[in-house]
């Protein structure tokens, strides 16, 4: 089972971008996909997208299409998740999540979490 | 894209009683490609169950899942201490992953 390490806390202004970066340790990256899972104060989680590294390409769920940004670095084992044009209703943890998938590109359940970065949007 | 609907919104129990948890999808979920997580305070997601009834490592068997198609049931069979927290029901049947509202499970 993979072991996922988020990066710190961000505090943006609106208007900007965040990248948050996900690493992974104990599995091997290039047999997983990597989801992004975003939780609102006080609410539910949410799914933005994820990546299947062989594939190359992110899957974004249709709510943050054109403006998040799924990729992955096989060499240092690490996902990455920018949003743009940030507004206040992004302030959020997100949570990166590691899953198998299928030859169809269909994510499965997610076995291991990160721990969370917080994202705060504020003027 | 697939809607996920969790009754009930919360439910108010004591240590020791049954707890049934409900997940209703929009559309079929092919294949009962369905996993449930909890989530307590502060904490990430842990992953219960998936392909709707088999448990995850370490889950003790207190907790078992059932259903297909649409109707999905996660059901705790005695409450522990433990236990009480917010449960999420995700559907992976579709390249778009939707999770459910969630249902609290708080000490009555």
């Amino acid at each position: 089972q993979v072991h996922l390490v988020q990066s710190g806390a961000e505090v943006k202004k609106p208007g900007s971008s965040v990248k948050v970066s996900c690493k992974a340790s104990g599995g091997t990256f290039s047999t997983y996909a990597i989801s992004w899972v975003r939780q609102a104060p006080g609410q539910g989680l949410e799914w933005m997208g994820g990546i299947i590294l062989i594939f190359g390409t992110g899957n974004y769920a249709q709510k943050f299409q054109g403006r998040v940004t799924i990729t992955a670095d096989e060499s240092t084992n690490t996902a990455y998740m920018e949003l743009s044009s940030l507004r206040s209703e992004d302030t959020a943890m997100y949570y990166c999540a590691s899953s198998y998938y299928d030859s169809s590109g269909y994510y499965y359940w997610f076995d291991s979490w990160g721990q969370g970065t917080l994202v705060t949007v504020s003027s | 894209e697939i809607v996920l609907t969790q009754s009930p919104g919360t439910l108010s129990l004591s240590p020791g009683e049954r707890a049934t948890l409900s997940c209703r999808a929009s559309q079929t979920v092919s294949s009962t490609y369905l996993a449930w997580y909890q989530q307590k305070p502060g904490q990430a997601p842990r992953l219960l169950m998936s392909d709707a009834s088999t448990r995850a490592a370490g889950i003790p068997d207190r907790f078992s899942g059932s259903g297909s198609g649409t109707d999905f049931t996660l059901t705790i069979s005695r409450l522990e201490p433990e236990d009480f927290a917010v449960y999420y029901c995700k559907q992976y049947g579709s390249s778009l992953l939707t999770f459910g509202g969630g249902t609290k499970v708080e000490i009555k």
